[in-house]
């Protein structure tokens, strides 16, 4: 089984419409991201959370929220989509202070017509 | 600031090395990662150099730090069909004060390897 999962895989959605992805991990790792990637552009930061109570935004938290359910469950929301959020979007996992390896899912790709 | 520059795209036939390069801009830097995206999957680490290193070896892939010039590189030996992906270097930087680090990744370089 992967360590951490992405629900859902993929999801088409109109503008305006509210947008939850989810993500879980095994690895018991405290800290948790949420990265947009568009073609050209690398990957973006949106949030991250170093535990249940720690929530901070990244470089381009504008249009999005998240959740910390569980120190295995941070979900991200897009509260009224639109067309420009179209992109692949990723959680990670890390756990080191200063060696920060971060561990994938496998993406979820979000179209908003 | 904090940029991390890669090259889009690199071509190279099966056999040959490949090599992908990276600038940053950040001297702070801890340690340097390069991942590997394979199509329809996340990332996933291929190797990492300590920012007082120069050079580490791991199988087929070397990597070389330049910190005076802040460039970084993957070489790839003997390229083969299955190392064609979009490769990311990333830096590891101090933030909070120290208190923890952050990951800056470039824009990623698409690596097609030929038959």
């Amino acid at each position: 089984d992967a360590d951490v999962t992405q629900t859902p895989r993929n999801r088409i959605t109109k503008t305006g419409k509210r947008i939850m992805l989810e993500c879980s991990q095994t690895k018991g790792h405290d800290r948790m991201y949420w990265y947009r990637q568009d073609p050209g552009l690398g990957l973006q930061l949106i949030y991250y959370s170093f535990d249940v109570k720690d929530i901070n935004k990244g470089e381009i938290s504008d249009g999005y929220s998240v959740s910390r359910q569980a120190q295995a469950k941070f979900s991200l929301s897009l509260e009224s989509a639109i067309p420009n959020q179209t992109a692949l979007y990723f959680c990670a996992t890390s756990q080191g202070r200063n060696y920060n390896e971060q561990f994938f899912g496998p993406g979820t790709r979000l179209t908003v017509l | 600031g904090e940029d991390v520059e890669q090259s889009l795209f690199l071509s190279v036939r099966e056999g040959d090395s490949s090599v992908i390069n990276c600038t940053y801009t950040d001297s702070s830097s801890t340690y340097l990662y390069w991942y590997k995206q394979e199509p329809g999957a996340g990332l996933q680490l291929l190797t990492y150099i300590f920012s007082n290193m120069d050079m580490k070896q791991d199988q087929r892939l070397t990597v070389l730090l330049n910190k005076k010039d802040k460039h970084l590189s993957l070489r790839i030996a003997d390229t083969q069909t299955g190392d064609s992906a979009i490769y990311f270097c990333a830096e590891s930087i101090p933030n909070y004060g120290g208190a923890t680090n952050k990951l800056i990744f470039g824009t990623g370089t698409l690596l097609a390897v030929q038959p």
